[in-house]
């Protein structure tokens, strides 16, 4: 079974500074991975997606993410966050092989202060 | 273009009544999700339809019961609603393959009392 993690529920951070949000996989198969974010009261829309080809995958709204698969890793990062990246962040799996299922983690809420 | 349309947006319920929540899309995807989404678990799949005629139990079924009625739409049903089922329910579609991004609807805020 497929599961993820986000190690971190919260995370504030000040304007105009770095932000790494945290996730963990662990899958016995091959799995896609997504970042999701979800605005209040909204549903979640797609950040960015890790495919296969470059461990680095950049996102809209300034968003990047890395894939490391020895650590089974994805963590999501932005340089510079701007008050409009208040939200919810998701982390997602999906096996390669299977039409499916997504399997999500149970969300960190980043909280830009000004 | 409507995307993932959902209703009612909001819902308060007496323990043991029953509803419905539907779900539609326009976007002639193949596979439609229900999930529920409550305070530090994230989005947890109750049930899924592959494709046309098919539907699959997720994470948690119990207390659920859902219909494919065609390609457009997914019905989700709480035959006799409990306070535990006290959430944020979120339809999603996805054109069915693995690397494909999921469309989600704006969520429907449901009480039981």
């Amino acid at each position: 079974a497929q599961s993820v993690t986000q190690l971190d529920s919260q995370v504030p951070v000040f304007e105009e500074a770095p932000v790494e949000l945290r996730c963990n996989y662990s899958s016995s198969v091959s799995v896609y991975l997504f970042w999701y974010v979800q605005y209040p009261n909204q549903g979640l829309q797609l950040l960015l997606k890790y495919l296969s080809g470059s461990t680095l995958v950049k996102g809209i709204n300034g968003f990047e993410a890395e894939f490391n698969k020895s650590q089974t890793s994805f963590h999501l990062r932005k340089p510079s966050v701007h008050i409009s990246d208040t939200a919810e962040y998701f982390c997602a799996v999906r096996v390669k092989t299977s039409y499916d299922k997504v399997i999500f983690g149970p969300g960190t809420s980043l909280s830009v202060i000004p | 273009n409507a995307g993932v349309t959902q209703t009612p947006k909001f819902q308060v319920l007496k323990t043991g009544q029953s509803m419905t929540l539907q779900c539609a899309q326009d976007m002639n995807h193949n596979s439609m999700y229900w999930y529920r989404q409550d305070p530090g678990m994230g989005l947890r799949l109750i049930y899924y339809s592959a494709s046309e005629g098919t539907t699959d139990k997720g994470e948690v079924p119990n207390g659920y019961n859902v219909s494919r009625l065609n390609k457009r739409e997914f019905s989700l049903r709480l035959e006799s609603a409990a306070p535990s089922q006290t959430s944020v329910y979120f339809c999603a579609s996805s054109l069915g393959l693995a690397n494909e991004k999921l469309f989600f609807g704006s969520g429907t805020q449901l009480s039981v009392l």
